[in-house]
């Protein structure tokens, strides 16, 4: 079935560093692919999202390009800072689905000043 | 506009128990998902629901049902609680297909 694999965290980076997050799944057709985020304490927040191959996703500084060839959405920010500390989760839903998200286990992202 | 809201907030049963959360929808969306989150885990779906009634459900057990009302709405039940069913419990509404919005969670503990 479909899957969605995530880097092991946690990460931690210095103010200013440059993030990626790696992220791979597995699906058959053409699934829209997701990042959300998740602070201390709240829900899920949706980050970003691509919905068909070379899309490239941005919000608030983060990008992920949909790359089918190697079937990836990798999460990059040039300039990460303290209040980015958060759990991030990758997910996707199927071709032909009706809204079912299937998640990674999720990283965590700690920013140190 | 509230977004999605879930309640209780925090909750605490014992096992073998029967427990409702409830969940309302962001304002003009038709569509509720349910999701457990364990604790270190990512969310896994348990079940959609849209014009009252459920559209599509992920592996787990009849003992986890739910509703939607007309006004778009939603319960999640559990009956007869196990330990396991410890989790946060994240509702995500949205009008169509794919749920983008997603509740603040209830934190359910199971003794």
């Amino acid at each position: 079935g479909d899957s969605v694999t995530q880097m092991e965290g946690p990460v931690t980076l210095s103010e200013e560093a440059f993030l990626t997050i790696n992220c791979t799944y597995t699906a058959t057709g053409y699934p829209s692919l997701f990042w959300y985020v998740q602070y201390p304490g709240e829900g899920l927040q949706l980050l970003l999202k691509a919905t068909k191959a070379d899309d490239k996703g941005s919000n608030k500084g983060f990008e992920a390009t949909y790359r089918k060839e190697t079937t990836s959405f990798h999460l990059e920010k040039g300039s990460v800072q303290v209040s980015d500390s958060a759990v991030y989760f990758c997910a996707l839903s199927g071709s032909g689905n009706t809204g079912k998200l299937i998640f990674g286990q999720g990283t965590t992202l700690q920013v140190k000043p | 506009d509230a977004g999605v809201t879930q309640s209780p907030t925090h909750l605490i049963k014992t096992r073998g128990q029967q427990v409702t959360l409830r969940c309302s929808p962001k304002s003009g969306h038709d569509t509720v998902s349910w999701y457990q989150q364990a604790l270190g885990q990512g969310p896994q779906f348990i079940f959609q629901y849209y014009e009252e009634e459920e559209r599509q459900r992920g592996n787990f057990p009849d003992r986890f049902s739910g509703h939607q009302f007309p006004n778009y709405s939603s319960e999640l039940n559990v009956n007869a609680l196990l330990l396991g069913d410890s989790a946060l419990y994240l509702c995500a509404s949205s009008l169509g297909d794919r749920p983008e919005y997603f509740g603040p969670g209830t934190r359910l503990t199971v003794t």
